[in-house]
């Protein structure tokens, strides 16, 4: 069974750092890219940022770009969001998810998300 | 960046009866070569994850009941939902990934029964 789990979620003050953490489980890690995605408190679907099967291509939505990076560990099986200069607009719950890519790049699985909370 | 609109924001639907959910891409999805629209249909109930429906905007995921189909080509899709059931209230979103980045959703159409 896939499982997709984050953590890292927290209340944090604007400026602040975060890193966001997902355990991905019951799949060959290496073979998928992995996405994170947001929701805002009553609000729709924001895609943020994409990494490639070994890493060496990353893409950022330009809401976040220069802000955020993201990484994967294959060896561990876990995907990463760094967050620096985190602004209240951010605050949202925080989805990491799989896919294929290009015409496979719609998304199967879902973690159950982590909430960041970016208030003073 | 391709713009996503679904149409109505809303819907209140009896139960038994027929919802369609409207999307609409500022641009084309469809990939020639292939003959696929690179667009995705999705389900969220409250406080869970997106729950995903309809890919290259007719192929129904696996488990997902034959009361779900969706249509369309180009610009112009629809999710419908033959009969509704209790079940089926929630928020439903339409994706596009065939110019990414950005991927982009639909702002989303809440549906409710009647």
């Amino acid at each position: 069974e896939v499982q997709l789990v984050e953590s890292g979620g927290n209340l944090v003050q604007p400026g602040g750092s975060l890193r966001l953490s997902c355990a991905a489980s019951g799949f060959t890690f290496t073979n998928y890219w992995m996405h994170w995605l947001r929701q805002a408190p009553g609000k729709g679907l924001e895609w943020v940022s994409r990494i490639n099967t070994d890493g060496t291509s990353t893409t950022y939505a330009d809401s976040v770009k220069g802000r955020f990076t993201i990484s994967r560990d294959n060896a561990k099986n876990t995907l990463y969001l760094q967050m620096n200069s985190l602004r209240v607009e951010d605050t949202a719950v925080y989805y990491c998810t799989r896919s294929g890519s290009l015409e496979w790049l719609f998304y199967r699985h879902w973690g159950q998300g982590t909430l960041v909370t970016v208030s003073s | 960046d391709i713009v996503m609109t679904q149409s109505p924001d809303s819907l209140a639907v009896s139960l038994g009866e027929r919802a369609t959910i409207n999307c609409k891409s500022s641009q084309s999805v469809l990939y020639s070569s292939q003959n696929k629209n690179y667009l995705a249909w999705y389900q969220q109930k409250p406080g869970q994850p997106p729950k995903l429906l309809i890919y290259w905007a007719s192929t129904r995921e696996s488990g997902v009941p034959d009361r779900f189909s969706g249509s369309g080509s180009g610009t112009d899709f629809t999710l419908t939902i033959s009969s509704l059931q209790a079940e089926d209230v929630a928020v439903y979103y339409c994706q596009q990934h065939y110019s990414t980045p950005p991927i982009t959703f639909g702002q989303g159409t809440r549906l409710e029964i009647k």
